[in-house]
């Protein structure tokens, strides 16, 4: 089992401020099953970034995948308000599909 | 516009049974690989099963293997998951999700186990 581990557990920030966020595998991932989501308390996951890099439809250009083999970066060039949630990273390449354990961005 | 609405869950007993299901609209259900994901409360999001588009493939997460069976229907453009021998951590939102390019989810449906 690819195992996913995402930091920081938690990200504290201002509105304005650029985010950064890692993903790391125990093995390499196959870019085109690589992907991000970003959750709202109450609501399902939402799909951001698909194939490592490419936004899925009617996600704005703030955010951005990049990476491949073992290291991979969301990154949310300047935070809104309504960015702040958990986020997780998925790998779906490979027989058992895994999860991140997500990363809080919070408002600092 | 992919939209899923998953129906079923409520309180069951341990060692109890439930069938979940998961309606799709707007997209091709025939094309696309489908997945239950579950969510406990306060936790992170755990993938539990997939089935490929054409039913050929399927795979569970050990947690549930050999309790937990996931089929489709896609004449009537339906997901389940019928889930036996149900336990106390296997309390979760359950959500049915959409895969090609990433996955789309449902809103989600909640299991409770519990006596």
């Amino acid at each position: 089992e690819i195992v996913l581990t995402q930091s920081p557990g938690t990200l504290s920030l201002s509105p304005g401020e650029r985010a950064t966020l890692s993903c790391r595998a125990s093995q390499s991932v196959s870019s085109s099953y690589l992907a991000w989501y970003q959750q709202k308390p109450g609501q399902a996951p939402r799909l951001l970034i698909y194939g490592a890099s490419s936004r899925a439809t009617g996600i704005p250009d703030r955010f951005s995948g990049s990476g491949s083999g073992t290291d991979f970066t969301l990154t949310i060039s300047r935070l809104e308000p309504e960015d702040f949630a958990v986020y997780y990273c998925q790998q779906y390449g490979s027989s058992t599909w895994t999860f991140g354990q997500g990363t809080k961005l919070e408002i600092k | 516009q992919v939209q899923l609405v998953e129906s079923g869950g409520g309180l069951v007993k341990p060692g109890g049974s439930l069938r979940l299901s998961c309606a799709a609209s707007g997209f091709t259900f025939s094309d696309y690989y489908m997945s239950w994901i579950r969510q406990a409360p306060g936790k992170g999001l755990e993938w539990v099963s997939y089935i490929s588009s054409s039913s050929s493939y399927t795979n569970y997460a050990d947690s549930v293997k050999g309790r937990f069976t996931i089929s489709r229907d896609n004449a009537k453009n339906s997901l389940y998951l019928q889930m036996n021998s149900l336990r106390a951590e296997d309390t979760a939102v359950y959500y049915c999700a959409a895969c090609g390019e990433g996955c789309g989810w449902g809103q989600g449906t909640l299991v409770t186990v519990s006596s």
